[in-house]
């Protein structure tokens, strides 16, 4: 399955809300989708930040969202904060096809 | 949970190599680990997954036959193997463990690095 498509870059001021769409998410045969999404700053391993399209782990702020629409899941980051400035991943898995990533989002907060 | 991945490599093409993941903190038996490739300046590209416990594995259609994926239950480690190695093998390799449809806990990542 061919890579899921992101936009390359997306910026945003202190405080402000951006919001990082994901395309060609598929469902698997019981209408099951599931969606991650990853940090990643320079020179670290990803980081998970939401799972099963807009779950939080334990100790992931609140102002990271995730919702889907059809066949496009979107990271939300409100409130934007300097330390926000990395790269996101998002990831679909199906039994299917099992796990399949984005391409990447340079977030740059201006 | 902890996973730590053996150290960076610079091996020349044709040669093989064998780099590893050891988990600690959690009974490494019971959760499938994950093996994720990123290309120099490139996306996370899916390699394959092994479950410790009985050794079974899948891969990626992109990557089968092209890496081999292994473990060893008793020392809680988990391997990625090339026979031949070429330059498009340049990447950082991490390790992830599996919870449920996520990666939950990853490594540190080994860089490998392919060129003559």
């Amino acid at each position: 399955q061919s890579a899921l498509t992101q936009p390359a870059s997306v910026s945003g001021s202190p405080g402000q809300s951006i919001t990082i769409s994901c395309t060609g998410i598929n469902s698997d045969v019981r209408g099951y989708t599931y969606v991650s999404w990853y940090q990643q700053h320079p020179g670290k391993a990803p980081k998970v930040l939401i799972f099963d399209v807009n779950k939080r782990p334990s100790g992931i702020s609140i102002r990271f969202s995730g919702s889907k629409s059809g066949d496009t899941a979107s990271l939300t980051i409100s409130g934007l904060q300097a330390e926000d400035e990395a790269d996101y991943f998002c990831s679909s898995y199906t039994r299917s096809t099992v796990w399949v990533f984005g391409g990447g989002t340079k977030l740059t907060v201006l | 949970v902890q996973l730590v991945q053996s150290g960076a490599e610079v091996k020349k093409p044709g040669e093989s190599l064998n780099i590893s993941c050891t988990g600690s903190g959690y009974t490494f038996s019971n959760y499938w680990i994950g093996w994720v490739r990123q290309m120099p300046g490139k996306g996370l590209e899916w390699l394959g997954i092994i479950f410790p416990g009985d050794s079974d594995t899948r891969y990626s259609p992109s990557f089968q036959g092209q890496v081999t994926i292994s473990a060893d239950k008793s020392t809680n480690t988990a391997y990625l193997q090339w026979t031949s190695l070429t330059a498009s093998d340049t990447a950082i390799y991490y390790c992830a463990r599996r919870m449920d449809n996520y990666f939950e806990h990853w490594g540190q990542g080994t860089l490998v690095t392919v060129s003559s």
